[in-house]
């Protein structure tokens, strides 16, 4: 069945370096790739997505890069601050058997941002 | 009104209790659904909801039951949980049944069961 592996597992970065977190899925039929921001308590708040379609989009410190041939996918923020400190979860969105949508999760990054 | 809202916050119940969750958005969203959440784990699909309808149940226990009343309204009614049910129930709602499209989330039911 469908599978999306997410690394690391965890992450640790000084203020104001970047971070990178890569996905890889392997239904090829995915078309749409987003990426959710959990903290504690909290649901996943959906930070930035991509669709199949395109291979690069950025929004201020967050961007996602996508490569449809190698089924890989990352994220990136730069100049990281305290409160990116968080899990991030990948997920690959793509058709099932019964005509309906629905995502394959990654294993989850626990991002800290060391002050 | 741009987001999912759940109730209670927090549930404690035994295992011969009939309890319910209830999850509401007012975005217009057509698909509607419900994950589990252990700690450190990504969120789990159980059921999906597209046009009111039940497309998706991802062999749930049959002590879980979903209920979609109208289209901003979406319900799960818990009969004799065991207690590794306890978890963090999320809600979410997606603008499209059909298609691959965002989904937003709310901020969970955390459930204990003694």
């Amino acid at each position: 069945g469908e599978n999306v592996e997410q690394h690391p597992s965890t992450l640790s970065v000084q203020e104001g370096d970047s971070a990178v977190i890569k996905c890889t899925y392997s239904d090829s039929a995915s078309n749409y790739f987003p990426w959710y921001k959990q903290e504690l308590g909290k649901g996943p708040q959906l930070i930035i997505d991509i669709r199949s379609n395109v291979g690069e989009k950025k929004d201020q410190r967050i961007a996602v890069t996508l490569n449809k041939t190698a089924k890989h996918f990352s994220l990136h923020i730069t100049e990281t601050q305290p409160e990116d400190s968080a899990v991030y979860f990948c997920a690959a969105m793509g058709p099932t058997t019964s005509g309906t949508y629905k995502y394959i999760f990654g294993t989850g990054t626990r991002l800290k941002v060391l002050a | 009104d741009t987001e999912v809202t759940q109730t209670p916050k927090h549930l404690v119940m035994g295992m011969t209790n009939k309890k319910s969750l209830k999850c509401e958005q007012h975005m217009g969203h057509r698909a509607m659904y419900w994950y589990k959440q252990k700690a450190k784990k990504p969120p789990e699909l159980m059921f999906v909801y597209s046009y009111e309808k039940l497309s998706i149940n991802e062999s749930v226990p049959s002590r879980f039951s979903p209920e979609c009343p109208n289209s901003s309204l979406l319900n799960l009614h818990l009969h004799a949980l065991q207690p590794e049910d306890s978890a963090l129930y999320l809600c979410a709602s997606s603008p499209s049944g059909t298609g691959a499209y965002e989904q937003y989330f709310g901020p969970g039911t955390r459930l204990t069961v003694t």
